[in-house]
């Protein structure tokens, strides 16, 4: 089964509205999470690493304050698009590294998103 | 020029054949390297990692160039449910995976 969760899998929002996904790591802590973002026959580009307890990096041309990305705690990483524009209708998808002997990293099923 | 460059294809092939892709990448200091398989609307499932020495799994096998800044995967008698998107992922720093735009193989019967 799925060791890292996202949630919603699908989801319909009016333009200007905010959109909350979540990401969940479910059998183990992880300290750093991803987010990206894949459109329609386009590679996945990464939009933020979260981190756990602070600030989340974003990569170039990533509006911080239009994405926002909250790790409050070692299972758990939030992206928020905030006053979404059709424009953001996109594949949104985590993925979660654990740091186990293994350091594997794992993606969440990923969150497809319509902005109508 | 992208970091990760590969042939979007499609690759149409029948079961039984055998049909490899390449992968370029631009970033000399990359550090490890993968193949991920995705699925139509579906998240990237890791198919296998590369090493220097080259590396097999069953009917894959990897190989990895680093003079050449060029990855590869071979796959041998194509199976229907090997039709997928396949994405060649470098590690840059740390744990950023950047991805191409990956390659359709298409298995028909």
């Amino acid at each position: 089964g799925a060791v890292v969760s996202q949630h919603p899998s699908w989801v319909i929002c009016k333009s200007g509205t905010s959109v909350k996904i979540e990401c969940r790591s479910l059998d183990f802590q992880a300290t750093t999470m991803f987010w990206y973002r894949q459109f329609p026959k386009q590679s996945l580009m990464l939009m933020a690493t979260s981190n756990e307890g602070s600030k989340a990096t974003y990569e170039q041309g990533v509006e911080k304050d239009k994405f926002l990305i909250n790790h409050a705690s070692l299972t758990l990483s939030t992206l928020t698009v905030t006053s979404a524009h059709p424009e953001d209708s996109s594949f949104y998808i985590c993925s979660a590294r654990d740091g186990g002997p293994g350091n594997t990293i794992y993606f969440g099923e990923g969150s497809w998103l319509t902005v109508v | 020029r992208k970091e990760v460059e590969q042939d979007p294809g499609p690759f149409n092939v029948p079961e039984g054949a055998t049909v490899a892709f390449n992968c370029t990448y631009s970033n000399s200091a990359s550090q490890s390297f993968f193949w991920y398989r995705q699925d139509c609307r579906k998240e990237p499932k890791l198919l296998m990692s590369v090493y220097s020495s080259g590396n097999e799994d069953g009917r894959f096998t990897a190989q990895l160039n680093r003079a050449s800044q060029y990855i590869s995967l071979l796959i041998r008698d194509s199976k229907l449910s090997d039709s997928a998107t396949y994405l060649c992922v470098v590690n840059k720093n740390g744990n950023k995976l950047v991805f191409g735009a990956g390659t359709i193989l298409r298995v028909k019967s």
